[in-house]
């Protein structure tokens, strides 16, 4: 079976910082991997998604990376800001493509 | 893009009532939907899959006679919770996967927050 596992489960940093935020599966055999973000009570917001035959996906100042082999996937964002507070969730989805696991998620906060 | 909404956003009710939560793609047709159940500062876990026209396929633990799934049309699924207890109360995030496209096109909801008093 599956597991997701994200380090730190929680992380408070100023504005300005870069960081990183892991993801490690112990199933390498994915179809993808994909990060989310989840705001207080709310839904998902998809934010990048990387094959399995990828190595890594960059959108604006997020740039995730993917080592299937090793079973590992970080999210990198740059230059933070306040705005970028949430939890963020990695999801691996099975080679079948058709169920998605979640981790535990890493709840960011960026303070002013 | 494409748009799944939840209704109602929260609930409150009395134990051993039963609640209906419904899940809507707005601009697309779902062949397919999912129903995840997340605890305070917890991961989303799936509960069931709901394919139109047929039985929902639940996830181990998931006991279906409490939890109904009910996929009728390509754009609307209900989740009943039947006599609700204090240890339901979660929040419940639907997704919908577009009927025709790859299987990662998957929209989610923004979840129902449930309290069973």
């Amino acid at each position: 079976k599956q597991e997701v596992t994200q380090i730190p489960a929680a992380l408070s940093v100023p504005e300005g910082e870069n960081l990183v935020l892991n993801c490690s599966f112990t199933d390498s055999a994915i179809y993808n991997l994909q990060w989310f973000r989840q705001d207080p009570g709310k839904g998902l917001t998809s934010l990048l998604l990387i094959q399995s035959s990828q190595r890594e996906q960059t959108s604006g100042r997020l740039n995730a990376s993917l080592d299937k082999s090793s079973g590992r996937s970080t999210l990198y964002i740059a230059a933070s800001q306040p705005g970028d507070s949430a939890t963020y969730l990695c999801a691996v989805w099975n080679n079948a493509g058709n169920m998605l696991t979640f981790g535990g998620g890493t709840r960011l906060m960026v303070k002013p | 893009g494409a748009v799944v909404s939840q209704h109602p956003s929260r609930v409150i009710c009395k134990s051993g009532t039963s609640v209906k939560i419904e899940c809507r793609s707005l601009d697309f047709q779902a062949t397919t939907m999912f129903w995840y159940r997340q605890f305070p500062k917890k991961s989303l876990m799936l509960m069931a899959t709901s394919n139109e026209g047929s039985k929902a396929t639940y996830e181990q633990g998931v006991e279906k006679d409490k939890f109904l799934i009910n996929h009728a049309s390509l754009t609307l699924s209900t989740l009943t919770v039947t006599s609700a207890h204090p240890e339901d109360s979660s929040f419940y995030i639907c997704s919908a996967r577009e009927s025709g496209t790859s299987v990662n096109t998957q929209y989610f909801g923004p979840g129902t927050r449930l309290t069973v008093l």
